[in-house]
């Protein structure tokens, strides 16, 4: 069975304090794995697409890898305004089908 | 470059009930894809949609069902509405599919 799973479910970090957000996921051929971000009340907003084992991209603090099995969320030296929902999706080769977690609530004190 | 629109922002329903929510796709984009996403939970796929084509869908029953138009701008539809409907329904668009740029959402409530 396809399926998705973030941990933490939450994680408070103090502004600074470097930490990593994980995303496993089965599914029966991977087109890609994406990151996204969500803010209260909002639609998530896109950060990453990943589609092969050892693939990497960075964005600011933000730094996503990928594996067989399972990809990493970095963050290093978080600020309050990193305080959000992340969310982590897989799109399956069959059927074009979308699978999100549900997701990594981080907060960020100063 | 305007971004995807989702229509109304929030609505309230009766049980039975039938609904239509509306998307605007972000300019050029021609690939439209459908979210439920319950209190604290993650987005569930619903469907999807290339160019006035469901080239791909979720768990959801028949009485959940779209439509693209030329424009690329989407509907959703909903019949005989449940309770368990009550939920923020996403739309995201993108032109590859490498990408999908996510709506604000419609706050849908079923009472």
């Amino acid at each position: 069975e396809d399926q998705v799973t973030q941990s933490p479910e939450a994680l408070r970090l103090q502004e600074g304090e470097s930490s990593s957000l994980n995303c496993s996921y089965t599914v029966s051929g991977l087109r890609g794995l994406f990151w996204y971000r969500q803010d209260p009340g909002k639609g998530p907003e896109f950060l990453f697409t990943l589609y092969s084992a050892g693939e990497e991209k960075e964005k600011e603090r933000l730094k996503a890898t990928l594996t067989k099995k399972e990809s990493f969320l970095h963050i290093t030296a978080p600020k309050p305004e990193d305080s959000a929902t992340y969310l982590c999706a897989v799109q399956a080769n069959t059927g074009n089908q979308f699978y999100f977690g549900t997701g990594t609530s981080l907060t960020v004190i100063p | 470059e305007t971004g995807v629109t989702q229509s109304p922002t929030h609505l309230i329903k009766t049980r039975g009930q039938q609904v239509t929510l509306r998307c605007s796709s972000q300019s050029g984009h021609n690939t439209v894809s459908w979210y439920q996403q319950a209190l604290g939970q993650g987005p569930q796929f619903i469907f999807q949609y290339y160019r006035e084509e469901e080239n791909g869908r979720g768990n959801f029953p028949p009485r959940f069902s779209g439509l693209q138009f030329p424009n690329y701008s989407s509907e959703l539809n909903v019949n005989a509405l449940e309770l368990d409907d009550s939920a923020l329904y996403l739309c995201a668009s993108s032109l590859t599919g490498n990408g999908y740029t996510f709506g604000s959402g419609t706050r849908l409530t079923v009472v």
